[in-house]
C-alpha cells in the first residue's frame, strides 16, 4: 500500500506570496492532519479533515487554511507569507474514526520563506 | 492544558548501550501514547504506540508501557545501533472531542557513536 505522500518536497517563496501544499493520503483514509515544525516550536497542529469537513483547528492565524476534496486529497494554502512561515509542513492521513487510530506521516514540505 | 513532556537531549550513547528517553504527559482523560522516530530529512515514522493503561508498545527492540498512575510512556532499547540515531517524539492523542490533534513532546536528538 503506497504512504502519504506531498507535493512539492521543497519550496522557496519571498514574503508576501502565497502557497499551496498538497498531500495525498493512504487509499482508505478519510483523515488528513497538518502540522508545522520548527526548530523554535517544534510540532504544531495546524488543522484536521475529515470527510472534506474542518473537523478540528490549531491556534494559527487565518492566513493558514485548508481543504479536502472527495478522494480525501488535501491541500493547504499560506497566503500573505512572513519569515516565520518557514518550516517543514507535514501532513498525516489515518482513518478518522477512534483516537485510537495511528496517524502515518508524509515526508513533508519544505519551505523556505526570503 | 494537555501537554508532553520528554528529557532533553541530546542523549549520547555508544553502540550495544541500554536506552531510556523519558516521556510524561499531562491530559484529561485516557488518552492514547504515541512514539515517532524521525531520521534526518525525512517526516515521521511510527515506531510504537499504547491506547490504554498497562499496555506495553513494542517494535524494532524498542519497548514502552502506558503507566496512567505515573503519567508515563519511557521508551526503552536494550541494546543500541549506530542506525538508531535520529529524532524521537513522544505524542498523545486525546480521547475525547473526537479529534485527531496529536500532541507531541519537543522531541529528543539520541546519537549512537560505534
Amino acid at each position: 500500500k503506497a504512504g502519504v505522500t506531498q507535493t512539492p518536497r521543497y519550496l522557496i517563496k519571498t514574503r508576501g506570496q502565497q502557497v499551496t501544499l498538497s498531500c495525498s493520503p493512504i487509499s482508505g483514509h478519510r483523515s488528513v492532519s497538518w502540522y508545522q515544525q520548527t526548530p523554535g516550536q517544534g510540532l504544531q497542529f495546524l488543522f484536521e479533515y475529515f470527510s472534506e469537513t474542518q473537523r478540528n483547528k490549531g491556534n494559527f492565524p487565518g492566513r493558514f487554511s485548508g481543504r479536502q476534496f472527495s478522494n480525501s486529497r488535501s491541500e493547504m494554502n499560506v497566503s500573505t507569507l512572513e519569515l516565520g512561515d518557514s518550516a517543514l509542513y507535514l501532513c498525516a492521513s489515518s482513518l478518522g474514526l477512534t483516537y485510537t487510530d495511528t496517524q502515518y506521516f508524509g515526508p513533508g514540505t519544505r519551505l523556505t520563506v526570503l | 492544558g494537555d501537554s508532553v513532556t520528554q528529557m532533553e537531549g541530546p542523549v549520547t550513547l555508544s553502540e550495544e548501550a541500554f536506552l531510556t528517553i523519558n516521556c510524561t504527559y499531562t491530559a484529561t482523560g485516557y488518552p492514547s501514547l504515541f512514539w515517532y522516530v524521525q531520521y534526518p530529512g525525512e517526516g515521521l515514522q511510527l515506531l510504537l504506540k499504547a491506547t490504554k493503561a498497562d499496555d506495553k508498545g513494542s517494535n524494532k527492540g524498542f519497548e514502552a508501557t502506558y503507566r496512567k498512575e505515573t503519567t508515563s510512556f519511557h521508551l526503552e532499547k536494550g541494546s543500541v545501533q549506530v542506525s538508531d540515531s535520529a529524532v524521537y517524539f513522544c505524542a498523545l492523542r486525546l480521547s475525547s472531542g473526537n479529534t485527531g490533534k496529536l500532541i507531541f513532546g519537543q522531541g529528543t536528538t539520541l546519537q549512537v557513536k560505534p
